[in-house]
């Protein structure tokens, strides 16, 4: 069955460092997405992915995130500068066309310290 | 309004019992209401999903019943058994929106 993968599983970084967060979509697919469920809460859309441009952004979605779809396989996030307050779980998901099944990955925990 | 409210936080029922957890949405624009099941550390997993345009939808001992004139849906996990014991987390998307908003989660336990 397809799925989609992250990396790293789970990453530590300091403070005000950048971090990228990577994922490879199911293949056929054409809408890409990130989430994010701080512990025990719930999870939380940050952005959507279409066609090569960000198609929507949620309030959480600040100038310090910016994603890219650097070749045909991958989807990535980064922060350019952590704050404490990033430490979470970080999902990707794709989905074959808007509102229909979507399919997340294992997740990348970051940790800020 | 995209907030989706999702009742009970936490729920315990016997095996072999029903387990009911409720949605209510406030947007109208939405047409795609998802279940999602998540274990410990790991990502959301669909369940089923139900359009407006149905009222139930059933698969396997999982059912969805939906009110469109009450803005609410629902899960029925009928026969409860202790591998459904995880996090529940009822979902909404539609009217533009391309990303899911979720409910608050239910965290369900079922005793053996």
């Amino acid at each position: 069955e397809p799925e989609v993968t992250q990396t790293p599983s789970h990453q530590v970084t300091q403070m005000g460092q950048e971090v990228i967060l990577r994922c490879v979509p199911i293949s056929n697919h054409l809408y890409f997405y990130w989430y994010r469920q701080i512990l025990g809460q719930k999870v939380e859309f940050l952005v959507s992915f279409y066609n090569n441009e960000i198609s929507e952004k949620s309030e959480i979605f600040d100038d310090q995130f910016s994603v890219e779809r650097p070749d045909g396989s991958n989807f990535t996030l980064k922060i350019r500068s952590t704050k404490l307050e990033d430490s979470a779980m970080y999902f990707c998901a794709s989905t074959i066309k808007v509102n229909t099944e979507a399919f997340f990955g294992q997740g990348t925990r970051l940790t800020v310290v | 309004q995209q907030q989706v409210k999702q009742s009970p936080q936490s729920l315990i029922v016997q095996k072999g019992g029903i387990s009911i957890i409720n949605c209510a949405y406030e947007n109208t624009a939405f047409d795609y209401f998802p279940w999602y099941q998540q274990f410990p550390g790991k990502g959301p997993a669909l369940l089923i999903a139900i359009r407006p345009d149905v009222s139930e939808k059933k698969e396997g001992r999982f059912t969805i019943s939906f009110n469109k004139s009450a803005k609410q849906f629902s899960l029925h996990i009928m026969d409860s058994q202790p591998g459904d014991s995880a996090t529940y987390f009822c979902a909404a998307s539609g009217g533009g929106a391309d990303g899911l908003t979720f409910g608050k989660g239910t965290h369900l336990i079922i005793q053996p």
